[in-house]
């Protein structure tokens, strides 16, 4: 069954970037969609954007300005990229697989999920 | 963006008694809609997709119900595994993919 691990520095400063990474395995990241998603400490979730593994991309457009999300098709990874973090941006990152509805090919759930990884931003 | 919103914040229920969960949205997202189960310090887990479909492995006594703005869960005989806390997502108006804030599910 496909598994999902989040890697990247657990601390990042004000104003910098925030890079992590989604490694697959048990699958291939081909003909899916990914998605990363965050969590801030004792509360909800936000959806930050996905990536097809051909590339393209779709982002939460409260967040847009700030994202960059990639593939390495030849990894079985994808990445993000969050630019000029601020205290709030600390949160519990996620990434996932998205559900496509059948037959309609629409996007729709994450399933399964990584373990997630904490991203505190401090000075 | 569509705003979706869970009732109660809490909910107290015993061990072998009904659950109902409620999760409103602000506008129609058809069937487009999915439940997740988080415990505390793991991933979200999806429960149910489509409204009512159950997820691969999910037992029998989560389902789901609802269409247009108004969405219900239940857990018709609550195990001591069950109490999380549980999000709804919709997937029918997106950028952005919205959940609502939560229904925390604790032992009465």
């Amino acid at each position: 069954q496909v598994q999902l691990q989040e890697s990247g520095p657990g601390l990042v400063k004000p104003s910098e970037t925030l890079s992590l990474t989604c490694t697959v395995s048990g699958g291939s990241i081909s003909s899916y969609y990914w998605s990363w998603i965050r969590q801030p400490p004792g509360k909800g979730l936000e959806w930050i954007g996905y990536i097809y593994y051909s590339g393209s991309t779709n982002y939460n457009p409260s967040l847009k300005s700030r994202v960059t999300i990639s593939v390495d098709t030849s990894k079985n990874q994808f990445s993000l990229k969050l630019s000029s973090v601020t205290a709030a941006d600390t949160a519990v990152y996620y990434c996932a697989r998205v559900g496509v509805v059948v037959p309609a090919a629409m996007l729709g759930w994450f399933d399964p999920w990584g373990q997630g990884t904490l991203v505190t931003v401090s000075s | 963006e569509i705003v979706m919103t869970q009732s109660p914040a809490t909910l107290s229920v015993s061990p072998g008694e009904r659950a109902t969960l409620s999760c409103r949205a602000s506008q129609s997202v058809s069937s487009n809609l999915a439940w997740y189960q988080q415990k505390p310090g793991q991933a979200p887990r999806l429960l149910i997709y489509g409204a009512s479909t159950r997820a691969t492995g999910i037992p029998a006594r989560f389902s789901g119900s609802g269409s247009g703005t108004e969405f219900t869960l239940t857990i018709s005989s609550l195990q001591s595994e069950d109490f999380a806390v549980y999000y709804c997502q919709q997937y029918n108006n997106w950028p952005p993919f919205t959940f609502g804030q939560g229904t925390k599910l604790e032992i009465k």
